[in-house]
This record gives C-alpha cells, sequence and structure tokens, in this order.
C-alpha cells in the first residue's frame, strides 16, 4: 500500500461526457502528481501541483483541468471525452526531496 | 520525442539466472534515474534509484548500472524469481537541477520469469 488514494477505480461514460477523478496523496507528501497510461503507452506525465499551486505541465489536453485543494487532496477534471481519452490514470504524490513518486492504483477510465 | 526509452518490449528468462533490462535517455539535464515496477491492476510501485554522481547502485538482488556517456543504464536482478514477473518501467528526471521532480518515463518492459 503506497498510501495515495484514488477514487474512482473503474469509471465507464459516454463521449462528450465530464467526469472528476479524485487522489488523495500519502500523509505530509506535498506534491501531487497526474499521469496517464493508453494501452501500450508508458506514463505520460499530464501536471504536477505542489502545496497548491501548479509546478509543472506535460501533455495535458486543454479539455482536461487540475487542481490541489487546501487539504492536499487533488482532482483531475477530463471533459468532452473522446474515445482515445480512455486510458489508466495514475495519481502520485511526492515529499519532494527524495526523487520517488509513490502512486496509487489508478483509474480506470472507458470512454463508449 | 521520446526522453526515455525502453526497447524491448518484453524479457523472458528462466528462473535463478540474471535479467537484464536496458533503458537509454536522450536528455543529458537528467540527473537522477529510477526503475518501477508495476504489477497488473496496481500502480507503479519504486524498486530502485540512482544519481547521475554514481555509475552503481546495488539493493540485494537488484542493481542498476549507470552509463552516462552512453546515456545508458540497466536494471540487473540475479537470482529472478518468478515472483519477479512484471512491467519494469524506467524513469528519469531533472531533479537535482532544481526543476520539477516530475519523473519520465519510458514504455516498459514485460519481465516473464518462468520456473
Amino acid at each position: 500500500d503506497s498510501g495515495v488514494t484514488q477514487t474512482p477505480k473503474h469509471l465507464i461514460t459516454a463521449t462528450g461526457q465530464r467526469v472528476t477523478l479524485r487522489c488523495s496523496p500519502r500523509s505530509g507528501d506535498l506534491s501531487v502528481y497526474w499521469y496517464q497510461q493508453s494501452l501500450d503507452q508508458g506514463l505520460q506525465f499530464l501536471i504536477q501541483y505542489y502545496n497548491g499551486e501548479e509546478r509543472a505541465k506535460g501533455n495535458i489536453l486543454e479539455r482536461f483541468s487540475a487542481q490541489q485543494f487546501p487539504d492536499l487532496h487533488s482532482e483531475l477534471n477530463l471533459s468532452s471525452l473522446e474515445l482515445g481519452d480512455s486510458a489508466l490514470y495514475f495519481c502520485a504524490s511526492s515529499e519532494g526531496n527524495t526523487g520517488e513518486l509513490f502512486f496509487g492504483e489508478g483509474s480506470r477510465l472507458t470512454v463508449l | 520525442d521520446q526522453q526515455v526509452k525502453q526497447n524491448s518490449p518484453s524479457l523472458s528468462v528462466q528462473e535463478g539466472r540474471i535479467s537484464i533490462l536496458n533503458c537509454d535517455y536522450t536528455n543529458s539535464m537528467f540527473d537522477y534515474f529510477l526503475w518501477y515496477k508495476k504489477y497488473p491492476a496496481e500502480g507503479p510501485t519504486f524498486l530502485i534509484s540512482i544519481s547521475s554522481i554514481k555509475d552503481k547502485n546495488e539493493d540485494g538482488r537488484f542493481t542498476v548500472f549507470l552509463n552516462k556517456s552512453a546515456k545508458h543504464l540497466s536494471l540487473h536482478i540475479v537470482p529472478s524469481q518468478p515472483g519477479d514477473s512484471a512491467v519494469y518501467f524506467c524513469a528519469a528526471s531533472a531533479w537535482a537541477q532544481g526543476g520539477s521532480e516530475k519523473l519520465v518515463f519510458g514504455k516498459g518492459t514485460k519481465l516473464t520469469v518462468n520456473p
């Protein structure tokens, strides 16, 4: 158990819809990262938040947005969903001083 | 542009033998390298790391080697066990440069250790 909690574990929705994925980091971790893993792809970095502020941005589509709340949990919002958005979405957290990320079990999104 | 490359999608070895997983990177700003292991239906878990100031780091059966001039690192598992069967991801960051701690991952290598 990494200590990172993601909900929901599975989500099935239709094209054009909007979903929210939630992540609770390990206790004490200030940084939260979101990664996307599509079929046969590695983990693609989407975005990082540190103590409520956006710190780094990767290949995140404009239809996607994220935020980190004062209690340090984070949400990833995916809107106008397309079939190609079907993927595993991982959240990770870190202390910020070891270089290691601790991953949750992921949220599997299926867009039909 | 793929900055971290794992050119072997899969690797199969016999139990007790050595497993060698390879990884190449292109970004010379990377200064910290990690290996993660991932089982089905689970998130990646940290395995071992190495800083660019070292060329080898060992932790039990796992050893990571870094060749900076070749921009190449490898993970050795000796002896391999069936429980090591998983997907192994190589990752890199420009952590010590003062940038984000975000990791750039390769596509992974699926290791199968046969009994």
